[in-house]
């Protein structure tokens, strides 16, 4: 079984500031994590992922994310926020190579001028 | 260029009427899946398939069905609409190994009413 927790429904940021989306997973088996983003009315694009390989994984648009076993963490950061980063953000995990994705519920990033 | 095709994007159609939302890629997956996601919320799985003539349900009880007759295409079908079923709909593809993860088409926006 495995499933996502996103916490926050809503971050909001101001431009230049520091992004930080949280997700924590649960897993049986070692998972392979994802962050996808999707901007309004639109289809949703993968940023990175997670396949166990390096922990710290670097993704399109200047974000990154860390995979901590410890503390089942997937945590999706951008050193300065843009405007045009402000969509909604998906934290998603698998158990296997071939297996199904389970989304968390989605964070609403809102970057402030 | 690989990618995944869903049309229409937008549809408004009459209770009553059946519909066929329509999904192709050109990545040779043999994984493709249907989500519904109603606006700002999470993503449901409704319907997925490994391969031809494979089809399965998924976590969210939905009315539609689905065929997969082809590698490439996978299209969802509404026998009959009703106001219930107004939402977005999402299609995906995925590939395995290192080519894990979703691609999402840019999905359809249905409203019945």
């Amino acid at each position: 079984a495995q499933s996502v927790t996103q916490l926050g429904s809503h971050v909001s940021v101001s431009e230049g500031a520091l992004v930080l989306l949280r997700c924590n997973y649960s897993s049986s088996v070692p998972p392979y994590l994802f962050w996808y983003v999707q901007y309004p009315n639109q289809g949703l694009q993968l940023l990175l992922k997670y396949t166990s390989a390096a922990t710290l994984v670097k993704g399109i648009n200047g974000f990154e994310a860390e995979f901590k076993k410890s503390e089942t963490s997937f945590h999706l950061t951008k050193p300065s926020a843009h405007m045009s980063d402000a969509a909604e953000y998906f934290c998603a995990v698998s158990g296997a190579s071939y297996g199904k994705l389970t989304f968390g519920q989605g964070t609403i990033l809102t970057v402030h001028p | 260029e690989a990618d995944i095709y869903q049309t229409p994007r937008y549809l408004v159609i009459g209770t009553g009427k059946k519909i066929t939302l329509e999904c192709s890629q050109t990545m040779g997956h043999d994984k493709m899946y249907w989500y519904q996601q109603d606006p700002g919320m999470e993503l449901h799985l409704i319907h997925y398939s490994y391969g031809v003539n494979s089809t399965e349900k998924g976590d969210l009880s939905s009315e539609s069905t689905v065929s997969r007759i082809r590698t490439e295409h996978f299209p969802l079908t509404l026998e009959s609409a009703r106001p219930s079923h107004t939402s977005q709909y999402l299609c995906a593809s995925s590939g395995s190994g290192l080519h894990i993860g979703y691609t999402f088409g840019s999905g359809t926006r249905l409203t019945v009413v």
